[in-house]
């Protein structure tokens, strides 16, 4: 199976801040078919970016996603106070379907 | 607006059964494949299982593969969860989750809140 390996497990940012997150995958990632979602305790996780680099329907130009192949990245520009959650990235174009471990992203 | 809404869980011992529900509104509930993702402490999120739109497709992993059945109601807007030989490393928070299409492909585009199972003796 395609195991996603995410990088830093938690990121402490202070808002305003750029956030970098990393996505690397054991192998390539069939048709770049890579999401990332977003989760909040007690929530339901909330879907960012799907093909690496498409935004999902609300979501705000601050979120970008990039990449090809094994290494994927997420971007957050200038984080709001909401931001700060938990990322995880899946991949959905290789059998089975796998997430990564997550990459916290905490305030400062 | 998509509303996915979860309920089954509970405390079952190990080897036994339980059956979750996801009561979906707010989309054409016929029209979309849909999903189970666990979360689990030790190993984060898992894809346990998908179901075409129609129900005639269904997909597992191995860790699941013939313990699990994914099923639906397309009369009732119901997704459900059979769960058979429950384990300890099965204890998880259970989302259900849509696809944005009718075939099992692309990513979720809209999750429950999530329902928790505890296996336990």
């Amino acid at each position: 199976e395609t195991v996603l390996t995410q990088s830093p497990g938690t990121l402490s940012l202070s808002p305003g801040e750029r956030a970098t997150l990393s996505c690397r995958a054991s192998q390539s990632v069939s048709g770049s078919y890579l999401a990332w979602y977003q989760h909040k305790p007690g929530q339901a996780p909330r879907l960012l970016i799907f093909g690496a680099s498409s935004r999902a329907t609300g979501i705000p130009d601050r979120f970008s996603g990039s990449g090809s192949g094994t290494d994927f990245t997420l971007t957050i520009t200038r984080l709001e106070p909401e931001d700060f959650a938990v990322y995880y990235c899946q991949q959905y174009g290789n059998s089975p379907l796998t997430f990564g471990g997550g990459t916290k992203v905490e305030i400062k | 607006e998509v509303q996915l809404l979860e309920s089954g869980g509970g405390l079952v011992q190990p080897g036994g059964s339980l059956r979750l529900s996801c009561a979906a509104s707010g989309f054409t509930f016929s029209n979309y494949a849909m999903s189970w993702v666990r979360q689990t402490p030790g190993k984060g999120l898992q894809w346990v299982a998908s179901i075409s739109d129609s129900g005639v497709s269904s997909y597992y992993p191995d860790s699941v593969k013939g313990r699990f059945t994914i099923s639906r109601d397309n009369s009732k807007n119901t997704l459900y969860l059979r769960m058979n030989s429950l384990r300890v490393d099965d204890t998880a928070i259970y989302y259900c989750a849509k696809r944005p299409g009718g075939a099992v492909a692309g990513a979720f585009d809209s999750w429950g809140q999530g329902t928790l199972v505890t296996v336990s003796s």
